[in-house]
């Protein structure tokens, strides 16, 4: 149990191009989805806090036109980088906390891979 | 000061050994303590999962967590080459977001 999916699990994409990356709840409910990006040998860093039907919350220096983010349901999530550029490669990954009392931990996705050229 | 503290390693012990790693944290309001695994270009795996002070075991793993020290462990009997991986402590008060730990790299040797 406690299954989170992501997809694409690897993309390359042109520059000035938008990519979108879901985020899954396979067997349960969550609360709450969050999105991390993570550097080579460097720790997950915190880009974005969302709640099911409300506008997500950024951390500070995390442009929000840049990396919109959409919560629909229970189960879905998802992230999209626009008008993506080099700098952007990285690994994303998503997170969502299950429905339920005294749930503090999160469940991660295996992460997205984004390469853009 | 960190939040969270934690040896990055890396801890390298061979086949068969009791591994202990640890962290130590600041905030007397953390509740929820957790331990994940993460293998190279993979999301973290839960290992561990503590609600307050105590121990639990499940399997090969067993987490404590000393508030009172605001302290936790997670020690891994019996090693194995498999166990070679990033390990990462984390915490929150439950509503809010994780705090990690910088992570620990293991390396298990044959």
């Amino acid at each position: 149990g406690a299954v989170v999916s992501q997809h694409p699990s690897w993309v390359i994409c042109k520059s000035g191009t938008s990519v979108k990356i879901e985020c899954r709840s396979l067997d349960f409910q969550a609360t709450t989805m969050f999105w991390y990006r993570q550097f080579p040998k460097q720790s997950l860093m915190l880009m974005a806090t969302s709640n099911e039907g409300s506008k997500a919350t950024y951390e500070q220096g995390v442009e929000k036109d840049k990396f919109l983010i959409n919560h629909a349901s229970l189960t879905l999530s998802t992230l999209t980088v626009t008008s993506a550029h080099p700098e952007d490669s990285s690994f994303y990954i998503c997170s969502a906390r299950p429905k339920r009392e005294h749930a503090g931990e999160q469940f991660f996705g295996p992460g997205t891979r984004l390469t853009v050229l | 000061q960190k939040e969270v503290e934690q040896d990055p390693g890396p801890l390298s012990v061979p086949e068969g050994a009791i591994v202990s790693l640890n962290c130590t944290y600041s905030n007397s309001a953390f509740q929820y303590f957790m331990w994940y695994r993460q293998y190279s270009r993979k999301g973290p795996e839960l290992l561990m999962y503590t609600y307050s002070s105590g121990n639990k075991e499940d399997g090969r793993f067993t987490a404590q967590v000393d508030k009172s020290s605001k302290y936790i462990s997670l020690f891994i009997r019996d090693s194995q080459p498999s166990d070679s991986a990033t390990y990462l402590c984390a915490m929150n008060t439950g509503f809010q977001k994780l705090v990690f730990g910088t992570g620990t790299r293991l390396l298990v040797s044959p």
